[in-house]
């Protein structure tokens, strides 16, 4: 168990809907980050926010968003929702920003779009 | 830009025999290396990583990778595989000036009893 949560664990949904995935960090990390994982695209880098500000961005969509809020829990958004989104959504979390620091991975939500 | 390779999709291996998971990456600074594992069903775990120091990085598991800077290399062995080593092995890189961390597209490591 490497301490960071995601709720829900599935998710099936319609084609143009609106979806917000959760993360909990570890306690006491800072980083959050937000991966999406499909079978044609491998593991994607989405976003990272910092104690609560944006840090680094990746190959994120327009129609996805994200935040950290105050407590550090982290979510992401997913609007519009197209058949291609369906994928595996994985957040991770660590202490600080710095480039060496390991991450640690959530078990992931499955979204599936119908 | 920084890019990091993984040239085998799946290495197949026998049990008590040793296993070695390649990877090479490209990064414009000094490179931060790690790898990491994902079970069926799962989440990834980390296993190691190189920021500096001794090439040779010894991991979770049993596990441990061999920087080579010459080569840009950085792959993942263990001297005897077991199957319950079996799952999917991803590198990731990171440079110095990086705000992102890059994962390889993965190897299936399938361990035969």
């Amino acid at each position: 168990d490497s301490g960071v949560t995601q709720t829900p664990k599935h998710l099936i949904t319609a084609t143009g809907q609106r979806v917000t995935l959760r993360c909990s960090p570890r306690s006491g990390d800072l980083s959050v980050y937000w991966y999406q994982q499909s079978l044609d695209q491998g593991l994607q880098f989405l976003i990272q926010y910092y104690n609560g500000e944006e840090r680094a961005k990746g190959n994120i969509l327009e129609r996805f968003s994200a935040q950290q809020f105050p407590d550090l829990h982290s979510e992401l958004n997913l609007s519009s929702l197209e058949l291609g989104d369906s994928a595996l959504y994985f957040c991770a979390s660590s202490a600080t920003r710095g480039q060496q620091e390991t991450q640690y991975f959530g078990p992931g939500t499955r979204l599936l779009v119908l | 830009a920084q890019s990091v390779a993984q040239p085998e999709d799946q290495v197949n291996v026998a049990e008590g025999n040793p296993l070695t998971v390649k990877c090479t990456y490209s990064v414009s600074g000094n490179p931060y290396l790690f790898w990491y594992v994902q079970y069926p069903n799962r989440g990834l775990q980390f296993l190691l990583k190189y920021i500096t120091g001794d090439n040779l990085v010894k991991g979770s598991y049993g596990f441990e990778a061999e920087f080579n800077k010459s080569q840009t290399s950085f792959h993942l062995k263990k001297p005897s595989a077991l199957v319950s080593d079996s799952a999917l092995y991803f590198c990731a890189v990171r440079d110095v000036w990086a705000s992102k961390i890059i994962f390889g597209s993965g190897t299936r490591l399938s361990i035969r009893p």
